[in-house]
């Protein structure tokens, strides 16, 4: 079983939708977690870290579920430029490595 | 302030080849990692340097092998290449001692090709 696991779609969706991305994770013990956006041929950039709590940043809302080991993702009106793959990503130990899902394509069209 | 930076940009080599490919990390980072992504998946650790020592290291071969330098800069040399190391090569920055210590920087990465 992956470590973090991601559904790749893609997903197609018109200007303006709203998109939920889930990601699941196996070690407990996992500590941290994060969304982070790639763009064609580009390197991975932070998006927004993952809280219990749940957090918002603009049209971006993200989800953890400590007990069911769940994390979200949830884009609201989305934008041309939305487009890209989004990587569901957790940290084992603090101050430790990256373990990175294979990822989630999202295409949004006019 | 420059970011983490990569050398070389693309890279082609043959199999059984020798690579060695360099990082910058973002300035006053402390702490580089590298990656491999291979196209359709998702970057996977390859180790973690810090102190000029190798930290930890994720599941590949001891043909991967790494080194930190005093100014923190990074190289990872990969020997006896084999054709699934083509991959995007990343390199990762942080501040160990910093608030956040999880936040990592990603250079632009180094695509290699062995053919």
């Amino acid at each position: 079983r992956k470590e973090v696991e991601q559904d790749p779609g893609p997903f197609n969706v018109p200007e303006g939708a709203t998109v939920a991305f889930n990601c699941t994770y196996s070690n407990s013990a996992s500590q941290s977690f994060f969304w982070y956006r790639q763009d064609c041929r580009k390197e991975p950039k932070l998006l927004m870290s993952v809280y219990s709590s749940g957090n918002e940043d603009g049209r971006f809302t993200a989800q953890l579920n400590r007990a069911s080991q769940y994390i979200s993702l949830l884009i609201r009106d989305s934008k041309l430029s939305d487009s890209a793959t989004y990587l569901c990503v957790v940290n084992i130990a603090y101050g430790n490595k990256l373990v990175f899902g294979a990822g989630t394509i999202l295409r949004v069209k006019s | 302030d420059a970011g983490v930076t990569q050398s070389p940009t693309h890279l082609i080599k043959t199999r059984g080849q020798q690579v060695t490919l360099r990082c910058s990390p973002k300035s006053g980072h402390d702490t580089v990692s590298w990656y491999q992504q291979a196209l359709g998946q998702g970057p996977q650790f390859i180790f973690q340097y810090y102190e000029e020592e190798e930290r930890q290291r994720g599941n590949f071969p001891d043909r991967f092998s790494g080194h930190q330098f005093p100014n923190y800069s990074s190289e990872l040399n990969v020997n006896a290449l084999l054709l699934g190391d083509s991959a995007l090569y990343l390199c990762a920055s942080s501040l160990i001692s910093g608030q956040d210590l999880n936040e990592q920087f990603f250079g632009p990465g180094t695509r290699l090709t062995v053919l």
